[in-house]
């Protein structure tokens, strides 16, 4: 068990409908990433928070929005879903270092299933 | 082209036998590269760390970085059934601010047959 927390574990929904995953980082981490997962891409880093703010961002969608609120729980927003946004949505988290420590706690993730 | 290439395998080999995984990546700027290791249905989980060039060694696993050539492996001695899972490697550069973003590879799906 690596501490991180992701809710719901699976989800199936319709084309144009929103999403919300939720996730909880280890006890003490700030940062929370989130990377979409799927079979033909691997894993793609999405975006990264820090106490709250957001301080990396990788190729996310315009239609995908998150935020970190002050308790450190995350939510990754998707609107107007398709069909290729069906994937698995792994949040992840980190002790509070400095870069290059690599150390990455991921959970075990949000599956998505558009219809 | 990707970043971090890897070839998605699947790998099948005999229980015992050396595994040997590998990644070639593009960004000279990478300076920290990792195996995360995930089993189905799971998140990914870290393996192995290695900063710069070099070897390192953790019980039957080694991992290999070779910046010149821009290639890493990760080495699997006496491969056993519980070894069967989808490895990736990840890379990150130095970046300013608390940020540990990493650069994953598609991932080799291993399977170790009894």
């Amino acid at each position: 068990d690596s501490g991180v927390t992701q809710t719901p574990k699976h989800l199936i929904t319709a084309t144009g409908q929103r999403v919300t995953l939720r996730c909880s980082p280890r006890s003490g981490d700030l940062s929370v990433y989130w990377y979409q997962q799927s079979l033909d891409q691997g894993l793609q880093f999405l975006i990264q928070y820090y106490n709250g703010e957001e301080r990396a961002k990788g190729n996310i969608l315009e239609r995908f929005s998150a935020q970190q609120f002050p308790d450190l729980h995350s939510e990754l927003n998707l609107s107007s879903l398709e069909l290729g946004d069906s994937a698995l949505y792994f949040c992840a988290s980190s002790a509070p270092l400095g870069p290059g420590t690599g150390e990455l706690f991921f959970g075990e993730g949000s599956r998505l299933t558009v219809l | 082209q990707k970043e971090v290439e890897q070839d998605p395998g699947p790998l099948s080999v005999p229980e015992g036998a050396i595994v040997s995984l590998n990644c070639t990546y593009s960004n000279s700027a990478f300076q920290y590269f990792m195996w995360y290791r995930q089993y189905s249905r799971k998140g990914p989980e870290l393996l192995m760390y290695t900063y710069s060039s070099g070897n390192k060694e953790d019980g039957r696993f080694t991992a290999q970085v070779d910046k010149s050539s821009k290639y890493i492996s990760l080495f699997i001695r006496d491969s056993q059934p519980s070894d069967s899972a989808t490895y990736l490697c990840a890379m990150s550069a130095p970046l300013r601010g608390a940020t540990n973003k990493l650069i994953f590879g598609t991932g080799t799906l291993l399977a170790v047959q009894p």
